[in-house]
């Protein structure tokens, strides 16, 4: 079973900032956070990773509260090419990365 | 670097036969993992290699197994196929290093077609 909970579906139109949150409330010491963002008939293509406060890289920023029970993958103005299904996972010792179901975001002209 | 190679791309199948499946790692990464991806069910582990070793198997009938070659290669196997397994096949690799930290790069997969 995934570690984590988000939002099934959102919408959004083009040139807003969109942010879609996870829920991990078992999230352990060491976990890191990592969020991957997939299109139809592709593998997963990694965006970002984090482990506690603010992480920004070229494409996105995520954001994890002190508790670290949660955390908010924030993408600035998308576009509709940002309209992909996008997943949270949490890494755990040796065990394999579970995939959820994610979170199917669609952008709107 | 080159990425993660899959291949053949499309495949179409019977039932009853077998077939099987091809991903070639990121140079340098020595852990192989499959998932299978269908529309119900989404993305399912299948099973990890580590330095030709099975490290991790999910939950899937006897049917699907693998190999990983000492050159990192994976293949893995479907045998007696069933109209259930049409699905997007995916390899992911990875340095196989702390898997808390750890990221995966996929390929872009090759969809089965079970007829």
């Amino acid at each position: 079973l995934a570690k984590t909970t988000q939002p099934i579906s959102m919408d959004s139109y083009e040139g807003q900032e969109v942010n879609i949150t996870c829920s991990h409330n078992n999230i352990a010491t060491n976990d890191y956070i990592t969020w991957y963002q997939q299109f139809p008939s592709q593998g997963p293509r990694f965006i970002i990773q984090g482990y506690k406060t603010k992480v920004t890289n070229e494409v996105a920023s995520l954001f994890i509260p002190a508790d670290r029970k949660s955390s908010t993958l924030s993408l600035p103005r998308v576009s509709l090419s940002d309209t992909a299904v996008y997943y949270c996972l949490v890494g755990e010792g040796n065990t394999p990365l579970v995939f959820g179901k994610g979170t199917r975001l669609s952008v709107i002209a | 670097k080159a990425g993660v190679t899959q291949t053949p791309r499309y495949l179409i199948k019977t039932r009853g036969q077998q077939v099987t499946l091809s991903c070639s790692p990121i140079s340098g990464h020595r852990s192989v993992s499959w998932y299978q991806q269908t529309p119900g069910q989404g993305l399912q582990f299948l099973f990890e290699y580590f330095s030709e070793t099975q490290r991790n198997k999910g939950n899937f009938p006897g049917r699907f197994s693998g190999r990983q070659f000492s050159n990192s290669r994976s293949e893995m196997n479907v045998s007696t196929l069933e109209l259930g397994d049409s699905a997007l096949y995916l390899c992911a690799s990875s340095s196989g290093s702390d898997r808390r930290y750890e990221k995966l790069f996929f390929g872009s997969g090759t969809q089965l077609s079970v007829l």
